[in-house]
């Protein structure tokens, strides 16, 4: 079975642009979130997306968007980047009906804002 | 999510037994107790998880009280490759997406050799 697939790994962006990055999900689970990590801040919840609606949503600016398809793949987007910006971006699949918070994450994507 | 508090961080030696306690002193009735690891530039991996008592994998032992206050995280004989940092979550199940994850700081384990 396939693991959490994010692409792309490593991403380099200028200040003021925009970046979307793809996470596809395992197959047959429905629920993706995305996480932020940074050195200063930690892991910190994005936003998580079920059957292609918002569910929940953690602390970040309006510059950070996502939205998911009907086959559950996903993407965030962030717009206006900012130098703070620069961090691993992970994505995480779990299916509906597991235990409880057990969720799978993929490589992350790398983004660096310069 | 019940707040968690871990140590910064522990060091150990190939071969020993490493434990890793967790206070969630604001559990609720319905909240699990799940550990993951993390290496460098990857994601997160689940590793255990338990509501109470004992569980026990392949990989570790989890261990909670009666009072669920905290919990014991526990690693057999451990390598060089368990060097890692491991992530202590507390949280229910929001009817059927259990995605919202939220981290605190880790334990960072350095294994000697």
């Amino acid at each position: 079975k396939a693991g959490v697939t994010q692409t792309p790994r490593y991403l380099i962006k200028t200040r003021g642009q925009q970046v979307t990055l793809s996470c596809s999900p395992i197959s047959g689970h429905r629920s993706v979130s995305w996480y932020q990590q940074t050195p200063g801040q930690g892991l910190q919840f994005l936003f998580e997306y079920f059957s292609e609606t918002q569910r929940n949503k953690g602390n970040f600016p309006g510059r950070f968007s996502g939205r998911q398809f009907s086959n559950s793949r996903s993407e965030m987007n962030v717009s206006t980047l900012e130098l703070g910006d620069s961090a691993l971006y992970l994505c995480a699949s779990s299916s509906p009906g597991t235990a409880n918070t057990e969720a799978f994450f993929g490589q992350g994507t790398r983004l660096t804002v310069v | 999510l019940a707040k968690t508090t871990q140590p910064i961080s522990m060091d150990s030696y190939e071969g020993q037994e490493v434990n890793i306690t967790c206070s969630h002193n604001n559990i609720a009735t319905n909240d699990y107790i799940t550990w993951y690891q993390q290496f460098p530039s990857q994601g997160p991996r689940f590793i255990i998880q338990g509501y109470k008592t004992k569980v026990t994998n392949e990989v570790a032992s989890l261990f909670i009280p009666a009072d669920r206050k905290s919990s014991t995280l526990s690693l057999p004989r451990v390598s060089l490759s368990d060097t890692a940092v491991y992530y202590c979550l507390v949280g229910a199940d929001y009817g059927g997406a259990t995605n919202k994850l939220i981290f605190g700081t880790g334990t960072l384990l350095a294994v000697q050799p």
